[in-house]
């Protein structure tokens, strides 16, 4: 079975710095992964996902993440961060093709980062 | 405006009193999921439906029960609840595919005592 590890439950970075917060994944066959963001009471939002192709992958709100097979990684990234970016953060691996019944391509999340950024 | 429904957004019952959360998404999205979170274990799979009259269970289901009679609508049902299933509950949906995102809720905060 497909598994997804964080293993930060938190990070802290200071207003403007570079953040990181990381995520690795096991699966059998090519990953499909994705990265979502909880903000206070709220849902949680796409950012982005990987399929195929460029190892560096863009998404919303300035994040971009980037996908590394041979240390099954796939960490998260920001050149400056924002007060606002604060939240937590879920890495997401979907099941391969051959692992689902019927196409339903479950989704394992990991447990979360929350991310804090100071002024 | 796109969006996945959830009611109510804070319910707090008793233990064995019948309750159901309702879930509608107005996308047109074959599938529904529901999950439940809890503090350092993420998100966990409760049930999904692939489609209208097509639901499966997901990594704890039990103690819930679901319908999909329709296909914007996937009510959680919970028959005799229990305070372990006190938790944060998301409703979500998605195209079929398997590099399509899915859109929650903004949940729904049960509190069984």
């Amino acid at each position: 079975a497909q598994s997804v590890a964080q293993p930060e439950d938190q990070v802290n970075v200071a207003e403007g710095n570079p953040l990181t917060v990381k995520c690795t994944y096991s699966v059998s066959g090519n990953p499909y992964l994705f990265w979502y963001v909880q903000y206070p009471n709220r849902g949680l939002q796409f950012l982005l996902k990987y399929i195929t192709g460029d190892n560096l992958v863009k998404g919303s709100y300035g994040f971009e993440a980037e996908f590394n097979k041979s240390q099954t990684s796939f960490h998260l990234k920001k050149p400056s961060a924002l007060v606002s970016d604060s939240a937590l953060y879920f890495c997401a691996v979907r099941d391969p093709p051959s692992y689902s019944g019927a196409g339903s391509y479950q989704l394992t999340f990991g447990k979360g980062t929350k991310l804090s950024v100071i002024p | 405006e796109a969006q996945v429904t959830q009611n109510p957004r804070y319910l707090i019952t008793v233990t064995g009193k019948k309750l159901t959360v309702t879930c509608s998404q107005n996308m047109n999205h074959e599938y529904m999921s529901w999950y439940r979170q809890d503090p350092g274990l993420g998100l966990r799979q409760i049930y999904y439906s692939m489609n209208v009259e097509v639901t499966d269970k997901g990594d704890v289901p039990e103690g819930y029960k679901v319908s999909r009679k329709e296909k914007r609508n996937f009510p959680l049902i919970l028959e005799s609840p229990s305070p372990n299933q006190t938790s944060l509950y998301f409703c979500a949906s998605r195209i079929t595919g398997r590099d399509s995102p899915l859109h929650f809720g903004n949940g729904t905060r049960l509190t069984v005592t």
